[in-house]
């Protein structure tokens, strides 16, 4: 199926620095959410945004829905080592709750 | 708490076997879906179903098959493994109050030989 745009594809970053990831579609999407898989595991919920504008915080993690319903951005304050993973972007496509899209993933490495 | 458990964490199994994926939600959610993941090439639809009996082919489904006798419970059938079916596989449910999110098992990674 069709992906969403997200970059960067991979980061490797200081323990301690933020970060920043984004995605993109040509498509509105009227939710977006932001899962984590780390290695060897199924993708868990982070954040789930449902409004344009919307600013969500999850402890470390923002994520904002962006203001053309076309786009959204994640960051992670202060990174610390068990942040490391994949980070992507999902949401289902409007009205058609059987069809989501996906990002293609952003790799996090942290150096202690 | 949402639970979608996939039956077997690892599985190792030989070309031209018939494959057996298990997954079982917690939640009485009405639509479930297998996706496997390859490197590159992210999350790829393989099978979905909207409620016991029903199914609807995703993006990948050739080499695979699906059943749905309980609502709780959808499984993935490889019907002859092939080596090109080497991958994590994914199972996720949608449904109740929440429609718009996808919530996933651990996953099952499965090796054919």
């Amino acid at each position: 199926g069709q992906q969403l745009n997200q970059s960067p594809q991979s980061m490797f970053i200081q323990e301690g620095e933020d970060v920043s990831m984004n995605c993109t579609s040509s498509s509105i999407f009227n939710t977006w959410l932001w899962y984590k898989q780390d290695p060897g595991e199924g993708p868990v919920l982070l954040i789930a945004l449902y409004k344009a504008g919307e600013l969500t915080s999850n402890g470390r993690l923002t994520a904002q829905f962006g203001i053309t319903r076309k786009d959204s951005f994640l960051n992670i304050s202060a990174s610390i080592p068990s942040d490391v993973g994949i980070y992507f972007c999902a949401g289902p496509v409007a009205y058609n709750f059987n069809k989501f899209y996906f990002g293609s993933g952003t790799k996090l490495n942290v150096k202690p | 708490d949402v639970k979608v458990t996939q039956s077997s964490r690892y599985l190792v199994k030989r070309t031209g076997e018939k494959v057996f994926l298990e997954c079982v939600q917690d939640m009485d959610h009405e639509n479930m879906f297998w996706y496997r993941q390859d490197p590159g090439l992210g999350l790829r639809l393989i099978y979905f179903s909207y409620d016991v009996k029903m199914k609807e082919k995703g993006d990948i489904p050739e080499g695979y098959s699906v059943s749905r006798e309980k609502k709780e419970r959808f499984s993935l059938i490889l019907e002859s493994a092939s080596t090109n079916q080497t991958s994590m596989y994914l199972c996720a449910s949608v449904g109740g109050r929440v429609t718009n999110i996808q919530y996933f098992g651990a996953g099952t990674r499965l090796s054919v030989l």
